[in-house]
């Protein structure tokens, strides 16, 4: 069964602080990996999605990266600001019909001013 | 803009007391799924309809229900809360199944259920 983890559950980070989210899963045999943003009491936003065939993807500040053989993915926030403060989760995809995505249980990353 | 809306954002019932949650979409995809999110928790498939076709998650208890009338509109019955059943529950679309290989699900703000 595919199992979705992430470390370190929460952050506090000064403002302009460069930072790294990890993301790890079970099973490699993913279709592929989206990092999600959530902010409080709201729905999620997806940021970025990386191909099972792909090693990053990029938009604005942010980089997401996949080793799909080790399992793992890591999002990095460049120069991070204050409203980046949230939730941030990793899904996988395994494919198939009837399946849907498979979420980790979040890094709650605050950024200080 | 094209969106995924839940009503009602908040939603207060008594334990035992039937509740329903609405969810609809604009996007006109085929798939709309629930999900339940307790606090500091993943999001967690309860089901999903393709189209017409009703897909229950193998542990999704049998207190959740759910209708979709028209691909408009999709509701989540829940018939009798329990203090467990207290959560988010999330609503979200895709075109198609095999959609997800390259797109995303767009996920509507959520309902917050609390149980008294």
């Amino acid at each position: 069964k595919q199992e979705v983890t992430q470390i370190p559950a929460a952050l506090s980070v000064p403002e302009g602080e460069n930072l790294v989210l990890n993301c790890s899963f079970t099973d490699s045999a993913i279709y592929n990996l989206q990092w999600f943003r959530q902010d409080p009491g709201k729905g999620l936003t997806s940021l970025l999605l990386i191909q099972s065939s792909q090693r990053e993807q990029t938009s604005g500040r942010l980089n997401a990266s996949l080793d799909k053989s080790s399992g793992r993915s890591t999002l990095y926030i460049a120069a991070s600001q204050p409203g980046d403060s949230a939730t941030y989760l990793c899904a996988v995809y395994l494919g198939g019909a009837g399946t849907a995505l498979i979420f980790g249980k979040g890094t709650t990353l605050s950024v200080s001013s | 803009d094209a969106m995924v809306i839940q009503n009602p954002r908040y939603q207060v019932t008594q334990f035992g007391k039937p509740v329903t949650l609405s969810c609809s979409q604009t996007l006109n995809h085929n798939v709309m799924y629930w999900y339940q999110q307790k606090s500091s928790q993943a999001p967690k498939l309860l089901f999903h309809y393709y189209d017409k076709d009703f897909n229950n998650e193998a542990d999704t208890p049998d207190n959740f229900q759910s209708r979709r009338p028209n691909t408009s509109f999709c509701f989540l019955d829940i018939r009798s809360p329990g203090l467990g059943d207290a959560a988010m529950y999330l609503c979200a679309t895709s075109r198609d199944i095999g959609a997800l290989s390259t797109d995303t699900q767009y996920f509507g703000p959520g309902t917050r259920l609390t149980v008294l």
